[in-house]
């Protein structure tokens, strides 16, 4: 049970692009959602909080114009990294939990390289 | 701010146990959890423990709390070469909306 499924699971494309990734609770409904970003040999850096229906909430330091978080349903959040360059090259992952009293769940996650 | 340390590298032999430690900050911690990274690969919830617990035991993982010195431990019996991966000590505050503070993480290596 809790599987958490993200999509895509890879992606390469040119700077500028806008670029959406999709995070999925298969066999449950996420009140809350969450977004990391990892860097090579680091650890994860939350980038914000969403609930189903609300505005995502965003950790200090992070664009919320580059970051675009839509939490629309219980199953489902994307992130769209708008008008991506080189350095929002990274591995995103995405995690959900269904209460607040229960632990979350990762998704396999997104490596986005842009060139 | 609230912050959470491990030892980054581990190296143990096939079939011996393996102890992560891990220690943290936040005093108001509900929940602490362990994670594990395989290369390329998202995290994987191993185990976690309720901040009122000393001890959980899954298999052949067992966790160990102090809540009094905020340690944390992951002990892996009769480790195997497939145990070997990043294992990630994470802790959730009181009150936090979830967030979770994240070790930097401990590669485990196990040679056969």
């Amino acid at each position: 049970g809790a599987v958490v499924s993200q999509h895509p699971s890879r992606v390469i494309c040119k700077s500028g692009t806008s670029v959406k990734i999709e995070c999925r609770s298969l066999d449950f409904q996420a009140t809350t959602m969450f977004w990391y970003r990892q860097f090579p040999k680091q650890s994860l850096m939350l980038m914000a909080t969403s609930n189903e229906g609300s505005k995502a909430t965003y950790e200090q330091g992070v664009e919320k114009d580059k970051f675009l978080i839509n939490h629309a349903s219980l199953t489902l959040s994307t992130l769209t990294v708008t008008s991506a360059h080189p350095e929002d090259s990274s591995f995103y992952i995405c995690s959900a939990r269904f209460g607040s009293n229960q632990p979350q769940h990762f998704g396999d996650g997104t490596r986005l390289s842009i060139l | 701010g609230e912050d959470v340390e491990q030892s980054l590298f581990l190296s143990v032999r096939e079939g011996d146990s393996s102890v992560i430690n891990c220690t943290y900050t936040d005093s108001s911690s509900t929940y602490l959890y362990w994670y594990k990274q395989e290369p390329g690969a998202g995290l994987q919830l191993l185990t976690y423990i309720f901040s009122n617990m000393d001890m959980k035991q899954d298999q052949r993982l067992t966790v160990l709390l102090n809540k009094k010195d905020k340690h944390l431990s992951l002990r892996i019996a009769d480790t195997q070469t497939g145990d070997s991966a990043i294992y990630f000590c994470a802790e959730e505050g009181l009150g936090q909306g979830g967030k979770l503070i994240f070790g930097q993480g401990t590669e485990l290596s196990v040679k056969p």
